[in-house]
């Protein structure tokens, strides 16, 4: 079956350490994104990227970085920079091929620094 | 200015009623896209329903449908004949210039609906 997958669903690391979170899809779709949801905050933007090789900042892109080296993984470092790391991490991809295309999502991180 | 503003944080129905949630959106542009996503406990996101900025009609899916009234930007979600597995998190989300693919999805902070018996 198609879809995306993100791993691990719950990760923990110590503050000061650089975590890199996983995310594949096999459902061939240019476009991916990540974003962070916190509770009561809605999902915020942190990076996408329309083709490989390629990505954009998104609202609250500070403290992370990512990379789309292969049109199936776009993994999201979070970096030591990152002042407040705790949070749910959602991936999701779209074909981008017709304008009312929604985004497929992955099952989540669970990001707990400490 | 928020984009997406969901006034609702938490609404409350029993089964069989109907429910609505709320959702009205801020943008200057013509063309965009109005979806509509549950998430239960598990935390996965479950594409609901779609509306075009262009379409005539109130978008429909089973027992969801869209009001979809654009003069006044809003998209309201309504659940006809609610069951206890509606019982999660709703979110709001709008892209702008929707004929351009690949634009992100914006969010709204999103109403929690609980279902009783």
């Amino acid at each position: 079956d198609g879809g995306i997958t993100q791993s691990p669903k719950y990760l923990f690391r110590k503050e000061g350490q650089n975590v890199t979170l996983s995310c594949e899809q096999n459902l061939n779709h240019d476009a991916m994104y990540w974003y962070r949801q916190d509770p009561g905050q809605g999902l915020r933007l942190i990076y996408y990227s329309q083709i490989v090789n390629d990505f954009q900042k998104g609202d609250i892109a500070e403290g992370y970085s990512v990379s789309r080296e292969k049109k199936e993984s776009f993994p999201l470092t979070v970096t030591s920079a990152q002042k407040n790391p705790t949070a749910f991490y959602l991936c999701a991809s779209e074909d981008g091929s017709s304008y009312n295309s929604p985004l497929h999502f992955g099952n989540g991180t669970r990001l707990t620094v400490t | 200015a928020q984009k997406i503003t969901q006034t609702q944080p938490g609404m409350f129905v029993q089964e069989k009623e109907a429910v609505t949630l709320d959702c009205t959106y801020d943008t200057s542009d013509q063309s965009y896209g109005l979806f509509w996503y549950k998430q239960p406990s598990s935390g996965e996101m479950i594409f609901l329903i779609y509306q075009g900025s262009y379409d005539e009609q109130n978008a429909t899916e089973g027992r969801y449908s869209l009001n979809f009234q654009k003069a006044r930007k809003s998209a309201n979600l309504v659940i006809s004949a609610s069951q206890l597995g509606d019982s999660a998190m709703y979110f709001c989300a709008m892209r702008e210039g929707w004929d351009q693919a690949g634009t992100a999805l914006i969010f709204g902070k999103g109403t929690t609906l609980s279902v009783s018996s």
